[in-house]
């Protein structure tokens, strides 16, 4: 089973900065697929990335991923209020899928 | 559009039975997996298996093999994961996703499930 990493726990930023969370595989994910969800408190998680790098229907452009192998990011360019949530990233190279354990980002 | 309505909240004794639903509409339900992933209390994601309603062919993780059963019946659009015996640790939110070549597209709305001892 390949085990995500995700770093940091918990990323404390203001409005307007730029973020860049971290996902670390144990092993290298096949063909970058490799997707990216942002959950709000009290809501289903939203698809924000797929293939590593593809953005999901409607994903404003300021979400983007990047990566391969065994590290792969997501970085949001400017951070605007409602994006101060909880990010995972997923995993489907290999069965069984697995998530990452979240990394928060907060407001600083 | 596509859309993932969930069954209600549960609250259930442990060693009890229950069965929750996902139905699909907006596409073709048959063509696509549907699955299932679990939230514990204040905790990540953990993908628990996946169905494929044409063919009702299923996939497990091996966290919840043997645990869980994952159903469906394609003829009313709608995925069930059942439980013969809960457990006090089954307490979680349980999500139903439509998967689509691997990740998740699509969410339902989370069904709460309370187990007490």
């Amino acid at each position: 089973e390949i085990v995500l990493t995700q770093s940091p726990g918990t990323l404390s930023l203001s409005p307007g900065e730029r973020a860049t969370l971290s996902c670390r595989a144990s092993q290298s994910v096949s063909s970058s697929y490799l997707a990216w969800y942002q959950q709000k408190l009290g809501q289903a998680p939203r698809l924000l990335i797929y293939g590593a790098s593809s953005r999901a229907t409607g994903i404003p452009d300021r979400f983007s991923g990047s990566g391969s192998g065994t590290d792969f990011t997501l970085t949001i360019s400017r951070l605007e209020p409602e994006d101060f949530v909880v990010y995972y990233c997923q995993q489907y190279g290999s069965s069984p899928w697995t998530f990452g354990q979240g990394t928060k980002v907060e407001i600083k | 559009e596509v859309q993932l309505v969930q069954s209600g909240a549960e609250v259930k004794k442990s060693g009890e039975s229950l069965k929750i639903s996902c139905q699909g509409s907006g596409y073709t339900f048959p063509n696509y997996w549907i699955g299932w992933v679990r939230q514990m209390p204040g905790k990540g994601l953990e993908w628990m298996g996946i169905i494929y309603p044409g063919d009702s062919k299923t996939k497990h993780s091996p966290s919840f093999q043997g645990h869980v059963t994952i159903s469906a019946d394609k003829s009313i659009s709608t995925a069930y994961l059942q439980w013969n015996s809960l457990q006090a640790s089954d307490t979680a939110i349980y999500y139903c996703v439509r998967e689509n070549n691997g990740y998740f597209d699509y969410w339902g709305q989370g069904a709460l499930v309370t187990v007490s001892s």
